[in-house]
């Protein structure tokens, strides 16, 4: 079993800033590497889903980064804006079974 | 398309008793599975499917059960209720069997209580 750690565990960024957060994971056994944003009373929605090393997704200004080699992907939100608050989850895939991190809450203040 | 339903949203049970969790998907998808999530933790997968007629074992699965009889429905079943089963439970599904690299469809949740 992968064991998959998020840093930091919350984060208060102002509206308009840049920021980014990480997602760790054992580079052996790795098949992708998931990226979710989990609104409060809502389920988690798929952002990426990354496979090789080096791959770089983007969606809007939100960017992902993967490292399969050192076992790290970076999630970037480019000027945060308020509906960015969530909890972002990342899950490492292997072998049939998604290994979750315990998210990245992320808060924006106006 | 509804997508991944869950029934019921929220259920309140006492200790021993038994009951099941429903999830249905409408996207054709072969994989599904069951995650529990509980404060500060990640969510841990309990059971999962790889099509119909095919159940596995995931990270937590004691006192659950789970069967895939059609490709559209996956209901989990609670043994014996416990206190320590209290959790907000997630049923998912992706295209594939085997998650690959494919993303995964959440339901809504159950919210339980085992009192």
């Amino acid at each position: 079993i992968l064991n998959v750690e998020q840093s930091p565990q919350s984060l208060h960024v102002q509206e308009g800033d840049s920021t980014n957060f990480t997602c760790s994971f054992p580079s052996s056994n790795f098949y992708a590497l998931h990226w979710y944003r989990w609104e409060t009373a809502k389920s988690p929605e798929a952002l990426f889903v990354m496979t090789l090393n080096g791959d770089e997704k983007k969606k809007g200004r939100i960017s992902a980064t993967l490292n399969t080699k050192e076992g790290y992907s970076y999630l970037y939100i480019k000027g945060s804006q308020p509906e960015d608050s969530a909890t972002y989850l990342c899950a490492a895939d292997s072998n049939y079974q998604l290994i979750w991190g315990a998210g990245t809450k992320l808060i924006i203040k106006p | 398309n509804a997508g991944v339903t869950q029934t019921p949203k929220f259920q309140v049970l006492k200790t021993g008793q038994s009951m099941t969790l429903q999830c249905a998907q409408d996207m054709n998808h072969e994989y599904m599975s069951w995650y529990r999530q509980d404060p500060g933790m990640g969510l841990r997968l309990i059971h999962y499917s790889v099509g119909a007629g095919i159940t596995d074992q995931g990270e937590v699965p004691n006192g659950y059960n789970v069967s895939r009889s059609t490709t559209e429905d996956f209901p989990l079943r609670l043994l014996s209720a416990a206190p320590s089963q209290t959790s907000v439970y997630f049923c998912a599904s992706s295209y594939s069997s085997g998650t690959g690299n494919n993303e995964q469809f959440f339901g809504p949740g159950t919210r339980l209580t085992v009192l």
